[in-house]
């Protein structure tokens, strides 16, 4: 199995700035993934983020407001930009061989 | 798309009753289906999957059926515990072979009452 490190754990954000939240994976992997968890409600893939190359999003998310980086097999950001209310939620990183996990989240709240 | 449909909650139990959460699936091919945990203040954990039709996933005490005739993965558990208070997901992925995204339900909130 994999052990994946998210940070930061939470954070409480101004309109308008942003905020990057790194996961790093104990082992190399060949997929890494970004959801958002809003309250109450299920996981919505973000983008998968590919090594070496750009994320490729899913529809309704824009690499604009939300960049992403993976540089290598186990690490990777995801940056939420432009923070408005609407983006409180719980960013969650997740990383695939056979297997998904999770990391235990980000928990973003925007004031 | 792929979607999955999933009972909603929340589901309020007596300890040692029994457990089934509903889970329906739309895919093309052959997906694999799993059931995710997320217990209070913790990220999602694996609970079981099923990588082809009529396999059956199972561990803890809960077990889920793939079932290609009627596209269903429901979870059931015989006698449930209050430490199986949790949120539970129903999701699927085109292949096992990691290649591929998951695509979740909406989730079911249970709650066992001792």
């Amino acid at each position: 199995s994999a052990v994946i490190s998210q940070k930061p754990s939470r954070d409480i954000c101004q309109r308008g700035t942003s905020l990057t939240i790194q996961c790093q994976v104990d082992s190399q992997v060949t997929m890494m993934f970004w959801y958002r968890q809003q309250p109450g409600q299920s996981l919505t893939l973000i983008a998968t983020a590919n090594q070496g190359s750009e994320a490729t999003y899913e529809s309704g998310f824009v690499i604009d407001k939300f960049p992403i980086s993976r540089p290598n097999l186990t690490f990777s950001t995801l940056t939420v930009s432009n923070l408005s209310p609407e983006d409180s939620s719980i960013y969650l990183c997740s990383a695939r061989n056979a297997e998904a996990f999770f990391g235990q989240g980000t928990r973003l709240t925007v004031v | 798309g792929d979607s999955v449909t999933q009972m909603e909650g929340p589901v309020t139990l007596s300890e040692e009753a029994f457990l089934t959460i509903n889970c329906t699936y739309t895919a093309t091919g052959y997906p694999s289906l799993f059931w995710y945990v997320q217990y209070p203040g913790e990220g999602l954990q694996l609970l079981l999957k099923a990588t082809k039709a009529d396999d059956k996933g199972s561990n803890k005490g809960f077990e889920a059926t793939y079932r290609k005739e009627t596209t269903s993965f429901h979870l059931e558990k015989g006698s449930v515990q209050v430490s199986d208070s949790a949120v539970y997901f129903c999701a699927l992925s085109g292949s096992n072979f990691g290649n591929e995204k998951l695509t979740f339900g909406t989730g079911t909130r249970l709650t066992i009452i001792p």
